[in-house]
């Protein structure tokens, strides 16, 4: 069964802090997702990484892939208020019925002035 | 109107009620999606639709039954809900790289809709 884990599950920072999100799963997965939920609203795709050693930035956020380790991170360069939000990960996994998506838990964000 | 639509919003229904939520999508997507995300747990995948045909039933309890009419949109019919069945609904919908079976796509959500089961 394929596990998605990732730390730290709550995260408070300062604004102008780096902070890195860990996600780490368990099973060979080629493709992997970073989501962005804020409060009471939907999923919103941040990137997409799709081999090992892909990297994506956008703004003061950072994705990058190592397949070989199963781990993703998402690096916060210098923070501000607006990035609060909770952070998922999700893995995909083809199987004989198709792909499908296994999120983590996701890491709640809170960036203080 | 653009993207992933889900209607109603908000819903609160008692235990012997029957009441369906509804999805639709405007991209041209060939997969949907129901997901459910309870307090403090990842997001669960409950139901997949690969060209309107049901690929994954992520043992699902009986009292929610999907349906898809055609790859634009998705119901969730429920009926004699549990209070533990309080939660957020999400719907998505993706582009299958191939044909059924094949690799997806990014997954858009639409807003979810919040049930409260009383």
């Amino acid at each position: 069964e394929l596990k998605v884990e990732q730390n730290p599950l709550f995260l408070s920072m300062q604004e102008g802090k780096n902070y890195t999100i860990y996600c780490n799963y368990s099973t060979t997965s080629d493709r992997l997702y970073w989501y962005r939920q804020d409060p009471g609203k939907s999923l919103e795709s941040l990137f997409v990484l799709l081999s090992n050693g892909a990297v994506k930035q956008e703004g003061r956020l950072m994705a990058s892939l190592d397949t070989k380790a199963r781990l993703s991170t998402l690096h916060i360069t210098a923070a501000v208020h607006d990035l609060s939000a909770t952070y998922f990960c999700a893995v995909v996994i083809v199987g004989t019925s198709g792909s499908r998506l296994t999120f983590g838990e996701g890491t709640q964000l809170t960036v203080n002035p | 109107e653009t993207g992933v639509t889900q209607t109603p919003r908000h819903l609160v229904m008692g235990m012997t009620n029957k009441k369906s939520l509804k999805c639709e999508q405007h991209l041209g997507h060939n997969a949907m999606y129901w997901y459910k995300q309870s307090a403090k747990k990842p997001l669960e995948l409950m139901f997949v639709y690969n060209f309107k045909e049901q690929t994954e039933n992520n043992s699902v309890p009986s009292r929610f039954s999907p349906e898809c009419p055609n790859s634009s949109h998705l119901f969730l019919h429920l009926h004699t809900l549990q209070p533990e069945d309080s939660a957020l609904y999400l719907c998505a919908s993706s582009r299958l790289a191939g044909g059924p079976g094949s690799n997806q796509e990014t997954q858009y959500f639409g807003p979810g809709t919040r049930l409260l089961v009383l």
